[in-house]
This record gives C-alpha cells, structure tokens and sequence, in this order.
C-alpha cells in the first residue's frame, strides 16, 4: 500500500504571502507509460466535503483561482498558494490514484497569522 | 452539474449493519466509477472502495470482507453495505464520482454515521 504523508501538519501564513505544503508518497506514483503523476490535492473546509484543486500532479481542476499551483514529480509533490487569501483557510489533502487501495495524506491546516 | 446525497440511518448499534445509499441527480450514473469514502478523526480520510455502473467492484483490502457495494441505475443510485460494525466504524461517509480517472471530481455533503448502543 501507498502511504502519503503531509509536512507540515499545520501552517499560519499573513494574508497576501505564499503557503506551501508538502506531500511525500512511499513509493514513486509516476506511472512510466504516460509519464503522468498520479496525485490530486483537496481543499476542505469545516463541514463541508472536499473539494478537488489539482489532478495529475499539477492541473487546476475548472474554476480553482491559479493562486493555486501544484508541483513535484515521483514520490515528492508540493501545493502552493502564491497570495493566501482569507478564504483558503481549510484543510489540505494529498491523494494518489496510482493503486488501489487510494490514500489520502493526514492533512495541512492552514491558518491565517 | 452532478449531485449526490447521501441517506441513511445516523445511528447503528455494534455487530448490524451499515447501509447508506447514494442518490445521483444532474448526470448519468452510467459510464462513471462511483465511490464511499469516509473520515473519522482517528484515521482521516479513507477510500472505502468503488463501483462501476456495470457492477464491477473494488474494496479496499482492510474492509473488503465487511463490504458491499451495489449500483441501481434505473434510480441513479449506489449504494454500501458494511456489516458487524464496531465503534470504530464510526465516521463521515461520503459518496463520491471519479473523474476520467480516479481522482474524486464530485462528492455529496457526507453522512455522519456513529456506531453506539
């Protein structure tokens, strides 16, 4: 199994400065046939589902401001916020599609400072 | 714009069962994958498992002896069964479409689910 795994747990970032969270998998989630990443992020704010930001590592799912940015390759990724905004503060999940069983990460809390 | 809503009894008493089911409305509940995936505070977000609308399941290997799963797309609806629940069976559970792969593009509200005498 695939086991991902976030840095930092929480993060508090001023209003207007970047935010950057990690996310590492156990084994390379590059699938070498179509040399894509399989690895989405989320957003998630309290009582609410989440909802998909970035698939195949680093495409903006319709609608997410491009504040958002997603990056890495092989078993090392990273989420980028470039501006934080007041609203982006939410939880932040990676996941990786590669193999069954799918997993998440444990999550980011992102806090404004 | 699809839509799911989950259903089901909040409550269920350790050893029954689970039984959620999710209702599809906006879009076709056929060519897509559809999947459970809950959260509980203890072991985060967790792929449960998915099916096809032809049927084709695939469950996570740590549930797979507890878990059904069932499509009926002549109601646009999926639905899970999870039987002898434990207290740790207690969380969110979420109904969820894949995208044209399997990242999760759709889910519904969720469905707190606590498993008590």
């Amino acid at each position: 199994d695939i086991v991902m795994t976030q840095s930092p747990d929480s993060l508090a970032v001023s209003l207007g400065e970047r935010a950057t969270i990690n996310c590492k998998s156990s084994q390379s989630v590059l699938y070498s046939s179509n040399y894509k990443d399989y690895l989405a992020w989320y957003q998630q704010k309290p009582g609410r589902p989440p909802k998909l930001l970035i698939y195949w590592a680093s495409t903006r799912e319709s609608g997410v401001p491009d504040r958002f940015s997603g990056s890495g390759s092989g078993t090392d990724f990273t989420l980028t916020i470039s501006s934080l905004q007041a609203e982006d503060v939410a939880v932040y999940f990676c996941q990786q599609y590669y193999s069954t069983p799918y997993s998440f990460g444990q999550g980011t809390k992102l806090e404004i400072k | 714009q699809v839509q799911l809503q989950e259903s089901g009894p909040g409550l269920v008493k350790p050893s029954e069962t689970l039984s959620l089911i999710c209702t599809v409305s906006g879009g076709p509940i056929t060519s897509y994958y559809w999947s459970w995936v809950r959260q509980s505070p203890g072991k985060g977000l967790e792929w449960i498992g998915h099916i096809y609308h032809t049927g084709l399941t695939n469950y996570t290997p740590s549930l797979k002896s507890r878990v059904s799963m069932s499509v009926d797309t002549s109601k646009n609806q999926f639905s899970l069964k999870l039987i002898s629940v434990t207290a740790a069976d207690t969380a969110v559970y979420y109904c969820a479409r894949f995208g044209p792969w399997h990242w999760f593009e759709a889910w519904g509200r969720g469905i707190l689910v606590a498993v008590s005498s």
